[in-house]
């Protein structure tokens, strides 16, 4: 079945250091890859998405590029802010099907 | 900006017990999700709602649950004879077709306890 692997967290960074957030997928066919954020005590929005191969999403300053060759959906963002402490969900929705599935999710924590 | 709204944010209940989780999609969206999250785990896919029926659900959509549009309005999840193993936050969404790359938007989660 489709499934999302994400780098495990907690991750702990300085104020405008570099972030990357690994996700890789499995998934029939050529699903859409989304990345969502949950601030603390809030649901779930969606930061970027993207719909096919090379596509980049971006948002707020975080991009990923959908590399259909590695499976890969990395999230990235060159200068984190101490407001970007969040949760990260890796998530893909495979052609055909109605259902979100999501990756473990990773802690981002930002520190001045 | 129109956003999904959920009530209510929090409600504890007996085990045994029914709830209804209540939500109200943006208002001209087609399509009605449930996911839920186990404390520290992923979020997960209950059941997708279109047209006035169930179009996808998953295994732990069993006969406990129930889903259901009863006006215009409000889309809501039953949960009859809750288990401990329900405790969990239940969020609800809704997206405007029903397409792969279509975003899904989410309300800001019920977080049900059952004692």
């Amino acid at each position: 079945g489709d499934s999302v692997t994400q780098m495990e967290g907690p991750v702990t960074l300085s104020e405008e250091a570099f972030l990357t957030i690994n996700c890789t997928y499995t998934a029939t066919g050529y699903p859409s890859l989304f990345w969502y954020v949950q601030y603390p005590g809030e649901g779930l929005q969606l930061l970027l998405k993207a719909t096919k191969a090379d596509d980049k999403g971006s948002n707020k300053g975080f991009e990923a590029t959908y590399r259909k060759e590695t499976t890969s959906f990395h999230l990235e963002k060159g200068s984190v802010q101490v407001s970007d402490s969040a949760v990260y969900f890796c998530a893909l929705r495979a052609g055909g099907g109605n259902k979100l599935t999501f990756g473990t999710g990773t802690q981002l924590k930002v520190e001045l | 900006e129109p956003e999904v709204t959920q009530t209510p944010s929090h409600q504890v209940t007996q085990m045994g017990q029914e709830v209804i989780l209540r939500c109200v999609p943006i208002s001209n969206h087609l399509y009605f999700y449930w996911y839920r999250q186990i404390l520290g785990q992923k979020v997960e896919f209950l059941v997708s709602f279109y047209n006035n029926e169930i179009s996808e659900k998953s295994e732990i959509f069993d006969d406990q649950f129930s889903v259901e549009r009863p006006d215009g309005s409000n889309f809501t999840l039953k949960i009859r004879s809750t288990k401990l193993e329900d405790s969990a936050m239940y969020f609800c969404a809704s997206s405007t077709g029903g397409a792969a790359g279509e975003t899904q938007y989410f309300g800001p989660g019920t977080r049900l306890l059952v004692l």
